[in-house]
Formats: structure tokens, sequence, C-alpha cells
């Protein structure tokens, strides 16, 4: 099974700062990874599919990047509105494996 | 619009059974793979299972395999999720998701409900 290593576990940061939240895979996905922002009592919300493209209606503010074992979702001027929990999810093999969570507080 | 909206949780003792369902509407539902995604007290979310539009392949994780049972009915755009032999490690909110296809190959969970909790206590 592929394992999913997600950092900084949690993250605080004042509005219009820019934050940077990595993945690292246990073996080669090449781009088979996805970003989603989670807040509490609301359905999961898909950021970036395929490493670094944006789902449709997702403020260009949010940006993936990496390939391969390295992934990263940068946001860039933070919003109250961004505080939530960030996870990767790697869509390689046939069990998905989400990443362990970033709880992102803005300040 | 996509929606999905889970039902069918509850309290459950160690060892029952349980099962939740999920009524899609706002797309052709049998055209795209649907999957079950929980998240525990404290924990991260955790992919539990997948069915294919046609429902012709479904997939599970270790943890639930040969407990739980995906289904779906493409006339009623209804998902379900029959839980047997339920330990306390179940407990959690249970999403269900859609894919962006019919097959459990591109495996990317393009909208998602709000969840139902299910708690496993006695």
């Amino acid at each position: 099974d592929i394992q999913m290593t997600q950092f900084p576990a949690s993250l605080s940061a004042p509005i219009g700062d820019s934050v940077t939240i990595t993945c690292r895979a246990s073996q080669n996905i090449r781009s088979y990874l996805n970003w989603y922002q989670h807040k509490p009592g609301a359905a999961p919300r898909l950021l970036i599919f395929d490493a670094y493209t944006l789902q449709s209606g997702v403020p260009s503010r949010f940006r993936g990047g990496g390939s391969g074992t390295e992934f990263s979702l940068t946001i860039s001027s933070l919003q109250p509105e961004d505080s939530a929990t960030y996870y990767c999810l790697e869509t390689y093999s046939v069990s998905i494996t989400f990443g362990q969570g970033t709880r992102l507080e803005i300040k | 619009d996509v929606q999905l909206v889970e039902s069918g949780g509850g309290f459950v003792q160690p060892g029952g059974s349980l099962s939740l369902s999920c009524a899609g509407s706002g797309f052709t539902f049998s055209d795209y793979a649907m999957s079950w995604v929980r998240l525990a007290p404290g924990k991260g979310l955790e992919w539990v299972s997948a069915i294919s539009g046609s429902a012709g392949g479904t997939f599970y994780a270790d943890s639930v395999q040969g407990r739980f049972t995906i289904s779906r009915d493409n006339f009623k755009n209804t998902l379900s999720l029959h839980m047997k032999s339920l330990r306390f490690e179940d407990t959690a909110v249970y999403f269900c998701a859609k894919g962006r296809q019919d097959a459990w190959t591109d495996r990317i969970l393009e909208h998602w409900g709000q969840g139902i909790l299910v708690t496993v206590s006695s």
C-alpha cells in the first residue's frame, strides 16, 4: 500500500500571508495527487487534481505542484475563509490513500 | 447542480449492522463511479469503498473488506453501504462522493455529500 506523509500537521498564519503544505508518497505516484479542503460540518471540496490542475471555481490563490513522490499545496494571500483542514489524496492506487491532514488557522 | 445526500446513520452496538444510503441528483447517476469515505473522531479522511457506474466493479479498503458491501441502484439514483460486524473503530462521519468517470480508474472524487454520523457504542 502507498503511504502518504503530510506535513505540517497544523499551522497558523495571518491574513495576507502564504503557506505551503507538503505531501510525500512512499513510492512514485507520477502526478496522481489531489488536494481537498474540509471545514467542519461541510462537504470536502476538491481544490487541485493531477498535482497542479485547479478545479473549476477554486481561486487561483491555491497552487499545486510536484510529481513523483513530493507534492505541495501553496495558498497565497490567505483569507479568513481559508481556515480549514487540508488533505492530499493519491489516486495512483486502486485503494486510494489520504494524507493525515493539515489544520490551517488564520490569525 | 450535483447533490449528494447521505442517510441511515445512527447508533449501533459492536457486532451489529447498519446500512447507509446516498441519494444523488443533478447528474446522470449511472455514468459515474461512486465512493464512500469516512472521518473518524480525531483522525483524518479514510477511503472506504468504491463502485463503478455500471456496478461491474467494487473495491474496498482492507479495514472493511469482508464486513462492508457497497451497492447501487441506478434506477433510484441511490448508493448504499451495508455494514456488518461493526467495531468501535468504525465510528465516523461517512461521506459519499462522486467520481468523474464510469470506471474506478480516474479515482478523482469531485463532489461530496455533507456526511452522516455512525456511532458504534455499547
